[in-house]
């Protein structure tokens, strides 16, 4: 069974450049999550999506970010413009519903600098 | 004070060591309590997953939760050099999906 797909694996910006991440989940898991992983930090929840519901964006910074997942499998976060503190590694996670929430599996993510 | 307080080490033992990673938490709706284990530049795997108090053993790796502490650990006998990587303990209530992680407590295992 394949893992969590994502893409790219690196980036590297000028501030004020946009930027967009990739995901695709693994087969038959209906919730999605977005993470970013500060350097020497555990990885904090952006977003989680059920199907193409985004029921928890609260961690969201909306002013540049933005995310969707239009088809309910694969999605897509957007940073406009980017800034310096935008530097981290972004993790997706996927995971089952229901009682398996809790069980989620991750990508290898998204190491993004800001210069 | 963050919700889950984690000693970020570095920690360094000597190979077949027996190794203890502990977290502390805030909030008692937390009901679910896992360990990932993360190596260089790779995601989390899930390592261990709890509910409520009590023990789980899975080969090497043992999970101790202590709700009336609010302190999780986790346990490994025999450690071998492929143990080396960030362990991180995270946990949720009964909301499910956001888990809430500690910062990692690097792991190294010397030959």
């Amino acid at each position: 069974e394949a893992g969590v797909v994502q893409s790219p694996r690196y980036k590297i910006i000028e501030k004020k450049q946009p930027v967009a991440f990739w995901c695709n989940p693994i087969s038959g898991h209906n919730t999605l999550y977005w993470y970013r992983q500060n350097l020497g930090q555990g990885p904090e929840l952006l977003i989680r999506y059920e199907n193409e519901e985004a029921v928890d964006d609260s961690q969201l910074p909306k002013d540049r970010f933005s995310a969707e997942r239009l088809k309910g499998v694969d999605s897509t976060l957007k940073i406009q413009p980017a800034e310096l503190g935008d530097s981290a590694v972004y993790l997706c996670a996927s995971s089952k519903s229901g009682p398996s929430y809790n069980e989620q599996f991750f990508g290898p993510g998204t190491r993004l600098t800001v210069l | 004070q963050k919700e889950v307080e984690q000693d970020p080490g570095p920690l360094s033992v000597p190979e077949g060591a027996i190794v203890s990673l502990n977290c502390t938490y805030s909030n008692s709706a937390f009901q679910y309590f896992m360990w990932y284990r993360q190596y260089s530049r790779k995601g989390p795997e899930l390592l261990m997953y709890t509910y409520s108090s009590g023990n789980k053993e899975d080969g090497r790796f043992t999970a101790q939760v202590d709700k009336s502490s609010k302190y999780i650990s986790l346990f490994i006998r025999d450690s071998q050099p492929s143990d080396s990587a960030t362990y991180l303990c995270a946990m949720s209530d009964n909301q499910g999906g956001k888990l809430i992680f500690g910062q990692g407590t690097e792991l190294s295992v010397k030959p």
